[in-house]
């Protein structure tokens, strides 16, 4: 069974940095890409980053090109956001997700993991 | 700048009855790269269909995909209890965008 455990979400102040994990189990995870979609409360969702299975090839969505970086560590099965510069409008729930091609459909989503940003 | 656009933006229907939402391009997706999901409320949206027709593993066959370059439609007949979700679109190949999304509504 696919698994994907999202972790590390909290109350961050503007301007702060935070890192997101997130734990694959149950497929083989250096075929797949990797992305981070989010949803800020009540909203639609958003893709923020993709990165493919060996690491080297990522992508950003503008609004958080500079600021957060995608990594993955293919001997843990584990995805990495780190988040920088955080601003109020990052506010959202972000999920972990999974797809076999690069830039493609996503096959499967964790559950998500919610990130407030506020003083 | 590369846009998707759904409508309605909430569908109000009962079970048995069948939905059809919409999805709008602003530029033509090219090789029908376009995808379905299902968000029920509190849970992690899922994959329902891929290459605008082609049903997910496990997606029941009430739920159908059509269309080509900017004009694209997702139904399902015959809703059951367990459809009513928020559904949203997505290009992927070129950019990975979605549409805001349209709620099927009791």
């Amino acid at each position: 069974e696919v698994q994907l455990l999202e972790s590390g979400g909290g109350l961050v102040q503007p301007g702060g940095s935070l890192r997101l994990s997130c734990a694959a189990s149950g497929f083989t995870f250096n075929t797949y890409a990797m992305s981070w979609v989010r949803q800020a409360p009540g909203k639609g969702l958003e893709w923020v980053s993709i990165i493919s299975g060996t690491g080297h090839a990522t992508e950003y969505a503008d609004s958080v090109k500079g600021r957060f970086t995608i990594s993955r560590d293919n001997s843990n099965n584990t995805v990495y956001l780190q988040m920088n510069s955080l601003r109020a409008e990052d506010t959202a729930v972000y999920f972990c997700v999974g797809g076999f091609y690069y830039m493609y459909y996503f096959d499967f989503w964790g559950q998500g993991t919610r990130l407030t940003v506020s003083s | 700048e590369f846009v998707l656009t759904q409508s309605p933006g909430t569908l109000s229907l009962s079970p048995g009855e069948s939905a059809t939402l919409s999805c709008r391009a602003s530029q033509r997706i090219n090789s029908d790269y376009l995808a379905w999901y299902q968000q029920k409320a509190g849970q992690a949206p899922r994959l329902l269909i891929y290459g605008t027709s082609r049903r997910a593993t496990g997606i029941p066959d009430r739920f159908s995909g059509s269309g080509s370059r900017t004009d694209f439609t997702l139904t399902i007949s015959r809703l059951e209890p367990e459809d009513f979700a928020v559904y949203y679109c997505q290009r992927y190949g070129d950019s990975l965008e979605f549409g805001q999304g349209t709620k099927v509504d009791i």
